[in-house]
């Protein structure tokens, strides 16, 4: 069945640190990927998604490029602040169509001044 | 526009009860979903709904869970009864889809948090 990996948090930074979060799929045919983003007190919010290969979805100065050689989605920012600290989750939906997403366990981003 | 609102976003009961979640999702969406998320884990299919028509419950516990969405809008997840182990979140969230087609993202509400005691 499907799955999504990603790295085990907390991730601590400072501000303006560079960020990677890693995460790795298994899934039959092509599935989409996506980012999702919790911050405090709120619900889960798409950040950035990639419908197919070599695609790179962005948003907010968040980048990831869907690479199927490797089945990878990894998280980039090049300078996170503190508003960034939240809880991120990777996850794929089915080939179908249908979005049932399926996601990863979350990375939680803790950013320092 | 409002977004998807779910009720109550606290709930406390002892083992045995019952337990029941309101969700209401944006306006317009037809697809509606129950996911149940654990702490410190991502979150899990519960139900899904096409209009009024469960198309996915394979993995609703049947035996305790039981979930509605009449006239294809506002939904109620319950469970009777209730076990410590169903101490969790529970999140909806909802969707527009056209024919088999899906832009893949879905709008969640804040949530309810279970906790059985």
């Amino acid at each position: 069945g499907n799955s999504v990996t990603q790295m085990e948090g907390p991730v601590t930074l400072s501000e303006e640190a560079f960020l990677t979060i890693n995460c790795t799929y298994t899934a039959t045919g092509y599935p989409s990927l996506f980012w999702y983003v919790q911050y405090p007190g709120e619900g889960l919010q798409l950040l950035l998604k990639a419908t197919k290969a070599d695609d790179k979805g962005s948003n907010k100065g968040f980048e990831a490029t869907y690479r199927k050689e490797t089945t990878s989605f990894h998280l980039e920012k090049g300078s996170v602040q503190v508003s960034d600290s939240a809880v991120y989750f990777c996850a794929l939906s089915d080939y179908s169509g249908y979005s049932t997403l399926t996601f990863g366990k979350g990375t939680m981003l803790l950013v320092s001044p | 526009e409002a977004g998807v609102v779910q009720s109550p976003r606290y709930k406390i009961i002892e083992k045995k009860q019952p337990v029941a979640f309101w969700c209401n999702p944006i306006s317009g969406h037809n697809t509606l979903y129950w996911y149940l998320q654990n702490l410190g884990q991502g979150p899990e299919l519960l139900i899904r709904y096409e209009n009024e028509e469960a198309v996915d419950d394979s993995q609703l516990p049947k035996d305790r869970f039981s979930a509605e969405r009449l006239k294809g809008v506002d939904s109620t997840l319950k469970i009777q009864p209730a076990e410590l182990g169903d101490s969790a979140v529970y999140l909806c969230a909802s969707s527009f889809t056209l024919g088999s087609s899906n832009t893949g993202e879905l709008f969640f509400g804040e949530g309810s948090r279970l906790t059985v005691l």
